[in-house]
């Protein structure tokens, strides 16, 4: 079993819609970060979380500690959003989940 | 800051062939990692420098594979020799210790050995 899974790995949204993609984990970690990869490969850190939420714009991610669990929300979404999103754990090192592919259709 | 820079953004080379990629971490930062990511495994740590010094290379498939790191503004990936299951995609990324832990990223270097 990965230590980070991501569900789901795929999802399609039409524009507007409220996106969730969820994160667990299976090791106590220091932190959590969502990452954001474009198509064309540049990769951007959304966020780093090691308690509560936090909220970047139309962008709201969660954790909670005790039950290994992060999800990350997009408000409104847009086709901008479009993009793999990926989860990754910070031990002594990142573990990266597998990432879930969003396409959001106008 | 222009970020992390990355060289080459592209290249294709032939089986056997000495590859060599570069990264420019942002000015400050300590931390220096190198990712590999392909379709099959993801992203994966190959290695990480904390102040130029390699604190962990278990990520390093084989002796094919070494990094450096001479000073704080610069650091190498060789492979050598470069073989077609090496065909990947190779992001450095840094970070400050001392502040968020957030991680910058390099736009990354898309290697293909035919």
């Amino acid at each position: 079993k990965n230590e980070v899974e991501q569900s789901p790995q795929n999802l399609t949204a039409q524009e507007g819609e409220f996106i969730t993609i969820n994160c667990s984990y299976s090791v106590g970690i220091s932190a959590l970060h969502w990452l954001q990869q474009h198509p064309g490969g540049g990769i951007v850190s959304l966020f780093m979380l090691s308690s509560g939420k936090k909220k970047h714009g139309r962008l709201i991610a969660t954790i909670n500690i005790q039950e290994k669990h992060s999800s990350l929300h997009i408000t409104a979404s847009h086709p901008r959003d479009s993009a793999v999103y990926i989860c990754a754990v910070a031990r002594n090192k990142l573990v990266f989940g597998a990432g879930t592919i969003l396409r959001v259709k106008s | 800051d222009a970020g992390v820079i990355q060289s080459p953004r592209h290249e294709v080379t032939e089986m056997g062939q000495e590859v060599t990629l570069r990264c420019k971490p942002i000015s400050g930062h300590d931390y220096l990692f190198w990712y590999r990511q392909t379709m099959m495994r993801g992203l994966e740590l190959l290695i990480y420098f904390n102040n130029n010094v390699p604190i962990d290379d278990s990520g390093m498939p084989e002796d094919r594979f070494s990094a450096k790191m001479p000073n704080a503004s610069f650091s190498t990936l060789k492979i050598q020799p470069s073989e077609p299951r090496d065909s990947a995609v190779y992001f450095c990324a840094s970070r400050w210790e001392a502040l968020t832990g957030e991680l910058f990223f390099g736009e990354g270097s898309r290697l293909t050995v035919l």
